[in-house]
C-alpha cells in the first residue's frame, strides 16, 4: 500500500510569490491534514479536510489556504509569501479523521528569500 | 538531514539501555495520545497510542505510561538501538475530531 505521497518535496521562493502544494493521501483515507514545522513552533496544525470539506482550522492568516479533490488528494495554497513562511509542510492522512493514527508523508521543504 | 528542531530537550542513552521520554500535555479534556517519532528527513512516523481509560499500554519495545491527575505521559524504550536516534512527540486529541496538538519534541541520541 503506497504511503503519504507530497510534492513537491523542495522548493525556493521570493517574497510576494505563491505556492501550492501537493498531497496524495493513502488509498481509501478520505481525511487529510496539513501540519507547518518550523524549528522555533514546532509542529502546528494548518487545516483538515474530510470528503471534500474543510473540517478543522488552526490559527493561520488567510494567506493560507487548501482544497480537497473528490479523489481525496489534497493541496494547499499560500500566498504572498513571507520569509516567516519557510517551513517544512507535512501532510497526514487518516481514515478515521485526526481521532485517530495520522500518517504523514515526507513533508514539502519551502524555503522563502 | 533537516533539522527539525534546534533547540529540542536532548535525551542521551547508550546502546542497549532503557530510554525514557516525557510529555506534559496540556488539555485535562484530552482523551487520546500518541507518540510519534520523527528521523531526519523524514515525517512523524506513528509509534503507540493510548486512551484515557487506560493508563499503560505496551508495544514492541515501548511502553507508554498515562497520568491523567498530573497530565503526564511518558514513552519507556527497552534496550535502546541506534535506530531509535530520532525526534519524538507527544500528541494530544479530544473526541469530537479535533486537532492532533504536537509536543516540542524531545531528541534521543544513542551512544553506540
Amino acid at each position: 500500500k503506497a504511503g503519504v505521497t507530497q510534492t513537491p518535496r523542495y522548493l525556493i521562493k521570493t517574497r510576494g510569490q505563491q505556492v501550492t502544494l501537493s498531497c496524495s493521501p493513502i488509498s481509501g483515507h478520505r481525511s487529510v491534514s496539513w501540519y507547518q514545522q518550523t524549528p522555533g513552533q514546532g509542529l502546528q496544525f494548518l487545516f483538515e479536510y474530510f470528503s471534500e470539506t474543510q473540517r478543522n482550522k488552526g490559527n493561520f492568516p488567510g494567506r493560507f489556504s487548501g482544497r480537497q479533490f473528490s479523489n481525496s488528494r489534497s493541496e494547499m495554497n499560500v500566498s504572498t509569501l513571507e520569509l516567516g513562511d519557510s517551513a517544512l509542510y507535512l501532510c497526514a492522512s487518516s481514515s478515521q479523521g485526526t481521532t485517530g493514527e495520522l500518517f504523514f508523508g515526507e513533508g514539502s521543504r519551502l524555503t522563502v528569500l | 538531514g533537516e533539522s527539525v528542531g534546534l533547540h529540542l530537550p536532548t535525551l542521551s542513552v547508550q546502546e542497549g539501555d532503557n530510554s525514557i521520554i516525557n510529555c506534559a500535555y496540556s488539555n485535562s479534556a484530552s482523551d487520546y495520545f500518541i507518540w510519534y517519532k520523527q528521523e531526519s528527513g523524514k515525517g512523524p512516523q506513528f509509534i503507540i497510542d493510548i486512551r484515557s481509560n487506560m493508563d499503560k499500554r505496551q508495544g514492541q519495545r515501548v511502553t507508554v505510561l498515562l497520568n491523567k491527575t498530573v497530565k503526564h505521559l511518558s514513552l519507556q524504550i527497552a534496550a535502546t538501538q541506534p535506530g531509535d536516534s530520532a525526534v519524538y512527540f507527544c500528541a494530544e486529541t479530544h473526541s469530537g475530531n479535533t486537532p492532533l496538538v504536537f509536543g516540542k519534541g524531545t531528541r534521543l541520541s544513542v551512544i553506540a
